[in-house]
């Protein structure tokens, strides 16, 4: 298994521009979320999706943060327009329903710098 | 609702010390628990777990046992490694639930 994957690894933008992140869940899990973390807040859980359906998006900071999952192997988060105070590294993570006790899987990351 | 209270860091060892860290959990019923490991620039994995009361999760020469009395998982190991050298997190996940709560994490740094 591949594991989580996210795309890029890295991604440098200037203020005002859109930044789209990439993921690939576990395949046949059927929870995604997305998380960010900075030294200040440290691990903040934006927003989670159960078959593909976002549940919970009260961790999204402002409307300028939108996810979607448009199926069971695809997630994007998008900051449009994006702003330094965004600067953070996001994670994907993915889990499955079939144990109660099983860990989420974590991606690598996407590093992210607005200047 | 649900928190996780870890020790504040960073935790300064030598090599070959012992390490505890400790962590406290509030939760209604009985929760799992997990600790995870973020290794520099890669996310987070989980290193054990113990899904009970008295349950002792291992892994890698770390350990926690599930303290309910203490509502207490603290990690230990005999003996670190340089490689240990790490961010930890401790997590619960609610019965029934499967989001869950991180504590805000412990850095590990181990001098040869």
């Amino acid at each position: 298994d591949a594991g989580v994957i996210q795309s890029p690894r890295h991604e440098v933008t200037e203020m005002g521009q859109e930044v789209t992140l990439r993921c690939k869940p576990i395949s046949g899990h059927d929870y995604l979320f997305w998380y960010r973390q900075t030294m200040m807040r440290g691990l903040e859980l934006l927003i989670y999706f159960n078959n593909n359906v976002p549940i919970d998006d009260s961790g999204m900071p402002e409307d300028r943060f939108s996810a979607k999952m448009p199926n069971a192997s695809f997630s994007t988060l998008k900051i449009q327009p994006s702003e330094p105070r965004d600067s953070a590294v996001y994670f994907c993570a993915s889990g499955s329903t079939d144990s109660g006790n099983s860990p989420l899987h974590f991606g690598n990351g996407t590093r992210l710098t607005v200047t | 609702g649900d928190s996780v209270t870890q020790m504040e860091g960073p935790v300064t060892l030598s090599e070959e010390a012992f390490l505890t860290i400790n962590c406290t959990y509030t939760a209604t019923g009985y929760p799992s628990l997990f600790w995870y490991v973020q290794y520099p620039g890669e996310g987070l994995q989980l290193l054990l777990k113990a899904t009970k009361a008295d349950d002792k999760g291992s892994n890698k020469g770390f350990e926690a046992t599930y303290r309910k009395e203490t509502t207490s998982f603290h990690l230990e190991k005999g003996s670190v490694q340089v490689s240990d050298s790490a961010v930890y997190f401790c997590a619960i996940k609610a019965p029934g639930s499967y989001i869950p709560t991180f504590g805000r994490g412990t850095s590990l740094i181990v001098h040869p």
